[in-house]
């Protein structure tokens, strides 16, 4: 079946990178996002990477995927604290609108 | 720009109550759905829909009904409520037809907070 799982919480110091990451068991999904949620407020999309792809970076945020281990990560450089939020991975497959499977969410505090 | 607005922020309700979550978006986009968000479980698709008229069973769809009679609302019912359907639920939308990631839910309202005694 398919299961997305990552840490529960995550404490940096601001100024330092950040490292999220989530691992999955499907290898068929097509398409694997990063999402943000701030507290009271619904998911952000943050950026998505394609199955084919290794890596894609966008400003501060790098997507690296590694399909062998089915492993995903979300860096983030120079953590603000306006990047504390939980953050959730999910994955998507080809076609279906409905077969997105979320994560359980890795809570972000970045520390002044 | 409204987005996905979700009304009410807040409900309390008694277990065998019934009561209609609103959910409307600006965006003149194809595909709408709703997720409840529980602690620990990520969030877990209820109901979707991929244009006016089509609504269709998510993962956890008991206890729920929706409808699609315009591009712009989804709402969600509660036919009678249980303390099971406390949670925080979200409506999401994204533009659709089939253009790969844009399938995918992309824009999401606040959520309503719902708690049933």
């Amino acid at each position: 079946g398919e299961d997305v799982e990552q840490s529960l919480f995550l404490s940096v110091r601001e100024g330092d990178s950040s490292v999220i990451n989530c691992t999955y068991t499907d290898s068929s999904s097509t398409y694997l996002y990063w999402y943000k949620q701030e507290p009271g407020a619904g998911l952000q999309l943050l950026t998505y990477i394609f199955s084919n792809m290794d890596m894609k970076q966008d400003q501060r945020l790098t997507v690296l995927l590694n399909k062998k281990d089915k492993h995903l990560s979300l860096r983030i450089a120079d953590t603000q604290t306006g990047d504390s939020a939980i953050y959730f991975c999910a994955e998507s497959f080809s076609g279906g609108y409905q077969k997105v499977t979320f994560g359980t969410g890795t809570k972000l505090q970045v520390i002044p | 720009n409204a987005g996905v607005t979700q009304t009410p922020k807040f409900q309390v309700l008694k277990t065998g109550q019934s009561m209609t979550l609103q959910c409307a978006q600006d965006m003149n986009h194809e595909y709408m759905s709703w997720y409840r968000q529980d602690p620990g479980m990520g969030l877990r698709l209820i109901h979707y829909s991929v244009g006016a008229g089509i609504t269709d069973q998510g993962e956890v769809p008991n206890g729920y009904n929706v409808s699609r009679s315009t591009t712009e609302d989804f709402p969600l019912r509660l036919l009678s409520a249980a303390p099971s359907q406390t949670s925080v639920y979200f409506c999401a939308s994204s533009p659709g037809r089939d253009r790969g990631v844009l399938n995918q839910p992309q824009h999401f309202g606040d959520g309503t907070r719902l708690s049933i005694l």
